[in-house]
């Protein structure tokens, strides 16, 4: 099946720096993406729906200044974190699909710890 | 509207015996199912999928599922459960549409033990 591949996988960061997550699509084109957050043992919460060339959807409840998304291209698309605090600690997955036919891959997740 | 439920948190089998995952949906329009396995620390790992045609779908890891459109259930299920399945399963709905946004259960943990 398609890759997707996020990165970093661990990250520990600061409270009140910024930290970027990329998703790429290895091997397909993805108009859109989608961020999730995952806290432990729960679900996963769709946090913004990423689209190439405009602007993100966010969900209900997402600070879209906080959770900045960028999809400059057909293959990457970035999650931003902009001063992170403790409670942004999380898990955070994306995943993009080949259609709605089709089934969605998921990145492996990025493990964020604020400290 | 579209929905999941996945009625147990958790599902405790021995090795060898047959396991079963619940699912129920709801949608209003045609759905399309799909099930993911999730280890720890990871993303999610795609099963199997119904979109049209049989309603019993064979999928990786010799997990299969059976679509009831009476029931509106779509439960996950292996004849032999091994101590390797033992992981967070997640059931998701979509209904077709272009905005390829997909709906999850709550999950549910399995531990199969040996």
């Amino acid at each position: 099946g398609a890759v997707v591949s996020q990165h970093p996988s661990r990250v520990i960061c600061k409270s009140g720096t910024s930290v970027k997550i990329e998703c790429r699509s290895l091997d397909f084109q993805a108009t859109t993406m989608f961020w999730y957050r995952q806290f432990p043992k729960k679900s996963l919460m769709l946090m913004a729906t990423s689209n190439e060339g405009s602007k993100a959807t966010y969900e209900q409840g997402v600070e879209k200044d906080k959770f900045l998304i960028n999809h400059a291209s057909l293959t990457l698309s970035t999650l931003t974190v902009t001063s992170a605090h403790p409670e942004d600690s999380s898990f955070y997955i994306c995943s993009a699909s080949l259609g709605s036919y089709t089934e969605a891959f998921f990145g492996q997740g990025t493990r964020l710890t604020v400290v | 509207a579209q929905s999941v439920a996945q009625p147990e948190d958790q599902v405790n089998v021995a090795e060898g015996n047959p396991l079963t995952v619940k699912c129920t949906y709801s949608v209003s329009g045609n759905p399309y199912l799909f099930w993911y396995v999730q280890y720890p620390n990871r993303g999610l790992q795609f099963l199997l999928k119904y979109i049209t045609g049989d309603n019993l779908v064979k999928g990786s890891y010799g997990f299969e599922a059976e679509f009831n459109k009476s029931q509106t259930s779509f439960h996950l299920k292996k004849p032999s459960a091994l101590v390797s399945d033992s992981a967070l399963y997640f059931c998701a709905v979509r209904v077709q549409s272009n905005d390829y946004k997909l709906s999850f259960g709550a999950g549910t943990t399995v531990t199969v033990r040996a």
